[in-house]
């Protein structure tokens, strides 16, 4: 079966620390794809990054990182000194079965506190 | 370009009234999907579309139909809408060749009575 799981339902921050929101998947397939979106209060849905299952670097995107683990089945998102503006709920996902289908954790949402 | 459109933004419909959301797209993508978002459970697939003339089944499909009679349009028909449908929706749409991940419309909120 396919799943993934976001454990933290909400987390609270004060600004400029860091933070980490984990994300654990399950499937079958050797070939998927992990996501990670953003979504602001205003609702839309922002990419944030796609990792094929064959690239297990890990990438930075200026206060952005994350770090996928195949042995763990993990890919997890780090905000480093986080902002006001990185309140949202952000949610993982995984594509499978050649990219076609999409499953999506139940998100985690972060305040950031001035 | 404008990316993803979905139209209406706000719906309220009566329980067994039926209504179509409109998805439309102009990037040329051969994937779309549509999602529902419910509070707590994330996005859920409904159905899918990996080019014209061909769809198929996501997570949550009863109570919604979908045709893909253009590479442009994805249309999500509900045919007796019930309270339980009362959700946010979003539409989707992606292709390998046009860079990674979906691209989101803006959503559209429909409310059941």
């Amino acid at each position: 079966a396919q799943k993934v799981t976001q454990a933290q339902t909400e987390i609270s921050v004060v600004e400029k620390e860091d933070v980490t929101l984990d994300c654990v998947y399950e499937t079958r397939d050797t070939t998927y794809y992990l996501f990670w979106y953003k979504q602001p209060p205003s609702g839309e849905l922002v990419f944030l990054i796609r990792r094929n299952s064959f690239d297990e670097q890990n990438e930075i995107s200026g206060r952005y990182s994350w770090n996928f683990q195949k042995s763990t089945s993990s890919f997890n998102f780090t905000i480093t000194a986080s902002q006001v503006v990185d309140s949202a709920v952000y949610f993982c996902a995984l594509s499978y079965t050649g990219g076609f289908k999409t499953i999506f954790g139940a998100g985690t949402r972060l305040f950031v506190k001035a | 370009n404008a990316g993803v459109t979905q139209t209406p933004k706000f719906q309220v419909l009566k329980t067994g009234q039926s209504m179509t959301l409109q998805c439309a797209q102009d990037m040329n993508h051969e994937y779309m999907s549509w999602y529902r978002q419910d509070p707590g459970m994330g996005l859920r697939l409904i159905h899918y579309s990996v080019g014209a003339g061909i769809t198929d089944q996501g997570e949550v499909p009863n109570g919604y139909n979908v045709s893909r009679s253009t590479t442009e349009d994805f249309p999500l028909r509900l045919l007796s809408a019930a309270p339980s449908q009362t959700s946010v929706y979003f539409c989707a749409s992606s292709s390998p060749g046009a860079g990674p991940g979906y691209t989101f419309g803006s959503g559209t909120r429909l409310t059941v009575v």
